[in-house]
């Protein structure tokens, strides 16, 4: 079993959409969590970045954990075909940048006009 | 945010040779950085922890003779895929982490990466 478990879509949306995209993982020592996104032959950009359960919001993105079901989110409201791009999950069982990430396997969305 | 750069963002070579490639910290110091490598459609998976001043850190079934990397200042990281062949194509991508630098969230800042193509 995989630590960290993603759907790898393709998941294929109407513009104006709500998207969810979602984690699990089975490593309780998981504290902090992160959501990337991975432009075609890019390098993975950092959009949110949490540590405690519940919700975080930035403009469009909520990330939300629930540590006790070992299950997070991100969701992206009003979605934009600039949207489109592989939704890469990570986590880090301690603090600070200079530990070792797990990512998920990416979930590729695709927001159609 | 931070900004992490690498050289080159492609490259092509014959099998059997060697490939250099740069990954630099612009407006931060990164005593650590991070080398991955991603296949199509695949997601980003650890091979190596840099260390500024000291040996890198190799992931179980990494090379380390095969993938050489230095860490020559605070700001600047290379790998050196050595005697390349084609199953060493791929994305390799760098990270640095920011280290809690102010203004900055703690975590790592990836580069655009270097799409290693070996004929």
């Amino acid at each position: 079993q995989k630590e960290v478990e993603q759907d790898p879509g393709p998941l294929s949306v109407p513009e104006g959409a709500i998207v969810s995209l979602n984690c699990t993982y089975s490593n309780s020592a998981f504290q902090y969590f992160m959501w990337y996104r991975q432009y075609s032959r890019k390098g993975p950009e950092l959009l949110m970045y949490t540590y405690s359960s519940g919700n975080k919001e930035d403009g469009r993105f909520t990330a939300q954990v629930d540590k006790s079901s070992k299950y997070i989110s991100l969701f992206i409201r009003d979605s934009q075909p600039s949207d489109s791009a592989t939704y890469l999950c990570a986590m880090s069982a301690l603090t600070g940048g200079g530990n070792k990430l797990t990512f998920g396997t990416g979930t590729q969305l695709k927001v159609e006009l | 945010g931070a900004v992490v750069s690498q050289h080159p963002s492609r490259v092509i070579c014959k099998s059997g040779t060697s490939v250099k490639i740069e990954c630099r910290s612009l407006d931060f110091q990164a005593t650590t950085m991070f080398w991955y490598r991603q296949f199509p459609k695949q997601s980003l998976m650890l091979m190596a922890t840099s260390n500024e001043g000291s040996k890198a850190t190799y992931e179980q079934g990494v090379e380390k003779d095969k993938f050489l990397i230095n860490h020559a200042s605070l700001t600047l990281s290379t790998l050196t895929v050595t005697s390349a062949h084609p199953e060493d194509s791929s994305f390799y991508i760098c990270s640095a982490p920011s280290d809690g630098l102010a203004g900055i969230t703690d975590t790592q800042y990836f580069g655009p990466g270097t799409r290693l193509t070996v004929l």
